[in-house]
């Protein structure tokens, strides 16, 4: 059974400082896996798509790898500001053709002015 | 840019009425799902709807549970007899070809079963 595990649970940095967040999944036979942000009280907001044949996926300040064979991947994100302050959630598309994603318990960010 | 919608955005109910959610996915999406999201849990997958029909259902979605798309527009998650621990955040998302691209989630529903 796919388990998606997140960590920290909780990170607070300041201003400016460039920060990773963890996803590990214990099953490594996936399509893709998705980073995601939610504010709070609110909906999924897409960040980057990886799929399982890419290494890495850019989008602005984030960077998203990918490491299927360890079951880890990692989103980067360069000089961080307040505005980036929300949970992040990775989820693991199983290789189906259902679409199921698999959700970690995501990361919650905090960044201080 | 397109958007999935979803409504009402909080519904109150409650304990054994019926329920019933709306989604307007992205109109050139072809694959539907519905999520949901107890308070300070994980998100989790309650099925998958491709070509009228259901891909895959998580256990949770037992009796209790249907999905229906009525016309070519909307998307709709039906809970029976609904019970306290339904309460939760439901999201609706849509894909455009696929399993293996990218899932857009709509705003969520609310549901509180008093």
């Amino acid at each position: 059974k796919q388990e998606v595990t997140q960590i920290p649970a909780a990170l607070s940095v300041p201003e400016g400082e460039n920060l990773v967040l963890n996803c590990s999944f214990t099953d490594s036979a996936i399509y893709n896996l998705q980073w995601f942000r939610q504010d709070p009280g609110k909906g999924l907001t897409s960040l980057l798509l990886i799929q399982s044949s890419q290494r890495e996926q850019t989008s602005g300040r984030l960077n998203a790898s990918l490491d299927k064979s360890s079951g880890r991947s990692t989103l980067y994100i360069a000089a961080s500001q307040p505005g980036d302050s929300a949970t992040y959630l990775c989820a693991v598309n199983k290789a189906s053709n259902t679409g199921k994603l698999i959700f970690g318990q995501g990361t919650t960010l905090q960044v201080k002015p | 840019e397109p958007e999935v919608t979803q409504t009402p955005s909080h519904q109150v109910t409650q304990m054994g009425q019926e329920v019933i959610l709306r989604c307007v996915p992205i109109s050139n999406h072809l694959y539907f799902y519905w999520y949901r999201q107890i308070l300070g849990q994980k998100v989790e997958f309650l099925v998958s709807f491709y070509n009228n029909e259901i891909s895959e259902k998580s256990e949770i979605f037992d009796d209790q549970f249907s999905v229906e798309r009525p016309d070519g527009s909307n998307f709709t998650l039906k809970i029976r007899s609904t019970k306290l621990e339904d309460s939760a955040m439901y999201f609706c998302a849509s894909s455009e070809e696929g399993s293996w691209t990218e899932q857009y989630f709509g705003p969520g529903t609310r549901l509180t079963v008093t």
